[in-house]
């Protein structure tokens, strides 16, 4: 079956401008995850959907970013009036949610803010 | 909170010999489970191994195998027989399993570059 795909791979913004980025989790994952790894960095965690509850948000460095997951499935990560620190690959992964909760992971975008 | 310790920011191995890539972690949850992930210079983050907290025997995976030290709170992966296709970059990583949260906490990393 397939992955976890997300879009778009690449994405080069001008400071300030707002950015949409996009997962699809594989089929029948109850659970979202979206990280973002800065470069040679490891992955950090921005934010969790498990199902219909309440995301875990505690992860979002700002009130710029925000995350909504849409029909418990795709997800898009949003982030307003980008900074160069923003800069990063953001990486989805999805989970079935059931132990031992391996999560998959998508090929990440690459976000440059210049 | 959670910890992952990873002190081998770069690892040389000879091709067809072992190799130990070394994680510790700290957590005050009493069930947890650890992960190592590889991610290729294609970028991709991909799942290797997993062992829970309460699990007694160590995990193995083909040539992976997990030397977990509970008491010395070390999770650390073991690859056999290596091949220049494992070189790539190793995350330790670990996941709460009390409570709701199960988002993994990473380590930061260990280059691993196979030699012909």
């Amino acid at each position: 079956g397939a992955g976890v795909s997300q879009s778009p791979s690449n994405k080069v913004t001008e400071k300030g401008k707002d950015v949409e980025l996009r997962c699809d989790p594989i089929s029948g994952h109850t659970a979202l995850y979206w990280y973002r790894q800065s470069l040679g960095q490891g992955l950090e965690f921005l934010i969790y959907f498990q199902g219909n509850s309440a995301p875990d948000k505690s992860g979002l460095p700002s009130d710029r970013f925000s995350a909504e997951r849409t029909g418990g499935s795709v997800s898009t990560l949003t982030i307003q009036r980008t900074q160069q620190e923003d800069s990063a690959v953001y990486l989805c992964a999805s989970s079935s949610g059931v132990l031992p909760y391996e999560q998959y992971f998508g090929p990440g975008t690459r976000l440059t803010v210049t | 909170a959670q910890k992952i310790t990873q002190t081998q920011p770069g690892m040389f191995v000879q091709e067809k010999e072992a190799v130990t890539l070394d994680c510790t972690y700290d957590t005050s949850d009493q069930s947890y489970g650890l992960f190592w992930y590889k991610q290729p210079s294609s970028g991709e983050m991909i799942f290797l191994i997993y062992q829970g907290s309460y699990d007694e025997q160590n995990a193995t995976e083909g040539r992976y195998s997990l030397n977990f030290q509970k008491a010395r709170k070390s999770a650390n992966l073991v690859i056999s027989a290596s091949q220049l296709g494992d070189s790539a970059m190793y995350f330790c990583a670990m996941i709460p399993l009390g409570g709701s949260a199960r988002q993994l906490t990473f380590g930061s990393g260990t280059q691993l570059t196979v030699l012909p």
